[in-house]
């Protein structure tokens, strides 16, 4: 089965500009995450949903983040304005209704605001 | 006490050698501790994974290792390869308020296996 994709790879961009990630989950996977890693950090959750619904978004910065999941398939996560300390990869994960719920990650983007 | 520790950051062995990599955690909530690998470039894929009510799974050349009066669970790679070379994180699920369960990840330990 096709993995999770994600783009762009790469985005550069100044302190105080917008930017946009996309994200299309595995084919049926009904939950969908997106999660912020810093450089020598494990993953942080940022915004989880079910289907088009968020079930857990408690550590989203919502006053310069936010995320939707139209038709409960693809996602975009925006940022803006952004600022130094949002530089990192962003990862978008996805996951079935089984029990221990598997998460498959996608490669990420990594993002830098010089 | 929703935090996962682990160590070492990094880690060196020789190939052939066994790589041994801890966690320790607080809450007694979590059911499920999964390890990810992550190659540069990549996302974290998952390697193996516990719950605990099991004290060691054994997976090919990985093993866990769940210490559940402890709150402490290892990873084990014997006859660590240069194919192995990743970082690892340990991870625990927890029932968030919403009633939606997420993975709380480690820090991360980078792996390096000398040929």
């Amino acid at each position: 089965e096709a993995g999770v994709a994600q783009s762009p790879r790469y985005k550069i961009i100044e302190k105080r500009q917008s930017v946009a990630f996309w994200c299309n989950p595995i084919s049926g996977h009904a939950t969908l995450y997106w999660y912020q890693q810093i450089l020598g950090q494990g993953p942080k959750l940022l915004i989880q949903f079910q289907n088009n619904g968020v079930v857990d978004d408690s550590q989203l910065p919502k006053d310069r983040f936010s995320a939707e999941r139209l038709k409960g398939v693809d996602s975009t996560l925006k940022i803006q304005p952004a600022k130094l300390e949002d530089s990192a990869v962003y990862l978008c994960a996805s996951s079935s209704d089984d029990t221990y719920n598997e998460q498959f990650f996608g490669p990420g983007t990594r993002l830098t605001v010089l | 006490q929703q935090q996962v520790k682990q160590s070492p950051q990094s880690l060196i062995v020789q190939k052939g050698g066994i790589s041994i990599i801890n966690c320790a955690y607080e809450n007694t909530a979590f059911d499920y501790f999964p390890w990810y690998q992550q190659f540069p470039g990549k996302g974290p894929a998952l390697l193996i994974a516990i719950r605990p009510d099991v004290s060691e799974k054994k997976e090919g050349r990985f093993t866990i290792s769940f210490n559940k009066s402890a709150k402490q669970f290892s990873l084990h790679i014997m006859d660590s390869q240069p194919g192995d070379s990743a970082t690892y994180f340990c991870a625990a699920r927890a029932e968030s308020p919403s009633s939606a369960s997420k993975i709380i990840f480690g820090s991360g330990t980078r792996l390096s296996i000398r040929p």
